[in-house]
């Protein structure tokens, strides 16, 4: 079936460097997508969302860029800090209507920051 | 700023008993939602919960899963009969009308022996 998935399990950077996590999905009807920080003990947090109508969205050091053609989602983090480390799922809606009421989540990738 | 809480944090059970799962969504939100995550993997979607009924569920939502709003805060999602595989963290989450992400708890991390 369609699922959304992560390229890179692991991603390791020094302290002050920008992030990029990459994200895939397969479904072209989804239409709204989220990205959540989980850090340990703790629930999904949400950090950014994104419309299928838009290719980029910014937020506070954060930015989601998606591109449709090849169905591909990413996180950019500027200036990432030791407390942006975390496992960080990318999610799809795949429910019905406008009520996102089915997110499908990927496997998650762990960012670790280094000092 | 408003969360959703979950209790309690840590359910230890035997196989076979009865579970009921707490969380109390943030107070102006109408979609409520179950999901899970076994450790190490994605966090899987349960069910999700308007307007007093479930609007749609997976496939791991059998019979032995039910979902209650008993009042005009609380939320809980209820496992009959615990199997071992039940083991997991679920997360409650919610959200509110129109285009908003969904808010979760920290979860219950439910350990079946």
């Amino acid at each position: 079936g369609e699922s959304v998935g992560l390229h890179l399990p692991t991603l390791s950077v020094q302290e002050g460097d920008n992030s990029i996590i990459n994200c895939a999905y397969s479904n072209s009807a989804s239409d709204y997508f989220i990205w959540y920080k989980q850090e340990s003990g703790k629930g999904p947090q949400f950090i950014i969302d994104i419309r299928s109508n838009m290719d980029k969205r910014q937020g506070q050091r954060v930015t989601v860029l998606l591109n449709k053609t090849v169905k591909h989602l990413s996180l950019q983090i500027a200036a990432t800090q030791p407390g942006d480390s975390a496992v960080y799922f990318c999610a799809e809606n795949m429910g019905l209507g406008g009520a996102t009421n089915k997110l499908i989540f990927g496997t998650g990738t762990l960012l670790a920051v280094q000092p | 700023e408003p969360e959703v809480t979950q209790t309690p944090s840590h359910q230890v059970t035997q196989m076979g008993q009865e579970v009921i799962l707490r969380c109390v969504p943030i107070s102006n939100h109408l979609y409520f939602y179950w999901y899970r995550q076994i450790l190490g993997q994605k966090v899987e979607f349960l069910v999700s919960f308007y307007n007093n009924e479930i609007s749609e569920k997976s496939e791991i939502f059998d019979d032995q899963f039910s979902v209650e709003r008993p009042d005009g805060s609380n939320f809980t999602l209820k496992i009959r009969s615990t199997k071992l595989e039940d083991s997991a963290m679920y997360f409650c989450a919610s959200k509110g009308g129109g285009n908003s992400p969904l808010h979760f708890g920290n979860g219950t991390r439910l350990t079946v022996t």
